[in-house]
């Protein structure tokens, strides 16, 4: 069974709108969660990271949230632009540090 | 920086052909990962390396597939034979060490299998 859960799997909204994209998990220990972003035919770029004790982090019109007692996590995206069209991936790291657990990741579409 | 720098970028075989990929990882990184990517799928880690010895190939068919890092810098992943199945983009990332710092991933490979 997957240990990270991401949804909604695919979300189209309108540029300019604003969106948010969910991560549960259930990967513990716990060292960091990461948010990445994966364009079409690209490998993923790290959008933020996030240590047990932080419960916000920003990147631009990104911001993530980490709520580590309900191992919840979130992607705010502001103002979104078409180029922010891409997919979404949350990942846990265990403290072991051995194997990242990777999401299947949301898939935005922003339209003109 | 440099980041992970992977070839050849699209790679079109026919099944039970080989098939060679290769990664060169940002410099000073110690431990590269090589990944699968199914379509909709998120990545699945095939192989781990520390240096050059393999940390974790634990979900490799190691029937097929077989990889190598010699001097603990490049690394080829082969397929050989090939299957359908094995469509799919192959990522491979490093990172500064087993703790996963500083972890960046190249821009893959795309194998279709016909």
């Amino acid at each position: 069974k997957n240990q990270v859960e991401q949804s909604p799997q695919s979300l189209i909204i309108l540029e300019g709108k604003n969106c948010t994209l969910q991560c549960n998990y259930t990967v513990s220990p716990f060292s960091n969660l990461r948010w990445y972003k994966q364009d079409t035919g690209r490998g993923p770029v790290s959008l933020t990271i996030m240590t047990f004790s932080e419960n916000t982090k920003s990147n631009g019109r990104y911001t993530a949230t980490l709520d580590a007692d309900t191992k919840q996590s979130s992607l705010h995206i502001t103002a979104s632009q078409l180029s922010d069209s891409a997919s979404y991936i949350c990942v846990v790291s265990p403290n072991s540090g051995y194997a990242l657990n990777f999401g299947k990741g949301t898939s935005l579409l922003v339209t003109p | 920086e440099a980041g992970v720098a992977q070839s050849p970028r699209y790679k079109i075989i026919e099944k039970r052909q080989s098939v060679a990929f290769w990664c060169n990882p940002i410099s000073g990184h110690a431990t590269l990962y090589w990944y699968q990517q199914i379509l909709g799928q998120g990545p699945k880690l095939l192989i781990q390396f520390q240096n050059n010895g393999v940390v974790d190939d634990s979900q490799l068919p190691k029937d097929r597939f077989s990889a190598e890092r010699l001097k603990g810098v490049d690394s080829t992943l082969k397929i050989q034979p090939a299957k359908l199945e094995d469509s799919a983009v192959y990522l491979c990332a490093s990172s500064l060490d087993r703790n996963s710092y500083g972890y960046t991933f190249g821009s893959g490979t795309r194998l279709t299998v016909v």
